[in-house]
């Protein structure tokens, strides 16, 4: 049974581009969440994804977008990046919806935005 | 008033004492509880969840909950050097999709 996977682990951007982080989800699951760590803070919730539907999203303005597969993998998609979008990115899979059964998260993208 | 708050440390703690760490979070409905740890620049781990009043033992880990206080504390019992981290609690409500976390302590448990 594999974990969850994220790629790219590290990139580097330019204020103004955008960019796609990927995920992998634990075999079996069914849910996908994404959190945004920045340097020294918890990890907020972006929005988590269940059956290629988004289920829920945090106080994240639009150009935050997202995407779930049918095999249940996911992207996180970020337009129009600013300074403040540097942080490090966390998905996190799970079997169901809501948030009684813990997560198992993900190595995380380093995102910098220049 | 934040949602759910942890004093950022760092704490030191000498090997083989008890660390103890806290949470408080002011959402009266929540209903689930996790501990995580962070090590610097690696993704959290789960190692606790607790979601009835008192207390939850695994290992050297206990979670302690007190929805009336709104307070949940984690301790850990013979500290080891590999315990140094940043200990996140996390809250969640049932049917809410996200979890809430506070920013973290910074244990260093000294050899």
């Amino acid at each position: 049974e594999t974990g969850v996977t994220q790629s790219p682990t590290h990139l580097i951007k330019t204020r103004g581009q955008q960019v796609t982080l990927r995920c992998s989800s634990q075999s079996g699951h069914n849910t996908v969440s994404w959190y945004q760590q920045a340097l020294g803070q918890g990890p907020q919730f972006i929005f988590q994804y269940y059956r290629e539907e988004e289920n829920g999203r945090g106080n994240f303005p639009p150009r935050f977008s997202g995407l779930q597969f049918p095999n249940y993998s996911s992207e996180l998609n970020v337009n129009a990046l600013e300074l403040d979008d540097s942080a490090l990115y966390l998905c996190a899979s799970s079997l169901r919806t809501g948030v009684g059964y813990g997560y198992t998260f993900g190595s995380g993208t380093r995102l910098t935005v220049v | 008033q934040k949602e759910v708050e942890q004093n950022s440390g760092p704490l030191s703690v000498p090997e083989g004492a008890i660390a103890s760490l806290n949470c408080t979070y002011s959402d009266r409905v929540s209903q689930s509880f996790f501990w995580y740890r962070q090590y610097s620049g690696k993704s959290p781990e789960l190692i606790m969840s607790i979601y009835s009043n008192g207390d939850k033992e695994d290992g050297r880990f206990t979670a302690q909950l007190n929805k009336a206080s709104q307070y949940v504390s984690l301790l850990i019992r013979d500290s080891q050097p590999s315990d140094s981290a940043t200990y996140l609690c996390a809250v969640g409500r049932t049917g809410n999709e996200k979890l809430t976390f506070g920013t973290g302590t910074r244990l260093t448990i000294i050899p």
